[in-house]
């Protein structure tokens, strides 16, 4: 089945630093991907969606110069949480899809900043 | 919509019980519904999906329940096992747009 890879699954960094977190799809090509931020005890929140080539489209509230999405390539998406605060502490996950019924999730980040 | 509050409601069975996990959605114009599991600290698990021209599907051991007139789906989990305990969120996709909203969550635990 399709596989998503998430790296890193968790990473700690001081305030001020950038932290960037990827998201590859291992076995298919990825049309579109999203990505989610999850605070403890709550839902999955989309923060924005990506189309390979093209700017990503961010849902309301959620700032693009502090969290920057590229999708260079079919395979890969990234994001980059600049200039990070403990208040960006949160579980990031990503999520892939062909196109039609299908998102494949990945297994998720987990940000702590100091 | 937005997240609110900082307490999943909680759901505690039997083990080999049935369970019913309840979900209201926001949008009367989405079209495809899913149900995930997600265990602590991973990403969510597909359970079972649905598209909005149907109002019952069965798979092994779980059945989802589409009411359009009201906006609710259900999750029914079969002879409920412990492996079973986790958070259950159903996302709603409207085609036009090509992205899932989760809904708020449910957490399922499962007493032997």
């Amino acid at each position: 089945g399709a596989v998503v890879s998430q790296h890193p699954s968790w990473v700690i960094c001081k305030s001020g630093t950038s932290v960037k977190i990827e998201c590859r799809s291992l076995d298919f090509q990825a049309t579109t991907m999203f990505w989610y931020r999850q605070f403890p005890k709550q839902s999955l929140m989309l923060m924005a969606t990506s189309n390979e080539g093209s700017k990503a489209t961010y849902e309301q509230g959620v700032e693009k110069d502090k969290f920057l999405i590229n999708h260079a390539s079919l395979t890969l998406s990234t994001l980059t949480v600049t200039s990070a605060h403990p208040e960006d502490s949160s579980f990031y996950i990503c999520s892939a899809s062909q196109g039609g019924l299908s998102y494949t999730f990945g297994s998720g980040t987990r940000l702590t900043v100091v | 919509g937005e997240n609110v509050g900082l307490h999943l409601p909680t759901l505690s069975v039997q083990e080999g019980d049935n369970s019913i996990i309840n979900c209201a959605y926001s949008n009367s114009a989405s079209d495809y519904f899913i149900w995930y599991k997600q265990e602590s600290g991973k990403g969510p698990q597909f359970i079972i999906d649905i598209r909005s021209n149907m109002d019952k599907r069965q798979g092994q051991r779980v059945t989802v329940l589409l009411n359009k007139t009201v906006k609710h789906l259900s999750l029914q989990i079969a002879a409920t096992q412990p492996g079973d305990s986790a958070v259950y969120f159903c996302a709603e996709e409207m085609r036009s747009q090509g992205n899932l909203i989760f809904g708020k969550g449910t957490k399922l635990s499962v007493k032997p």
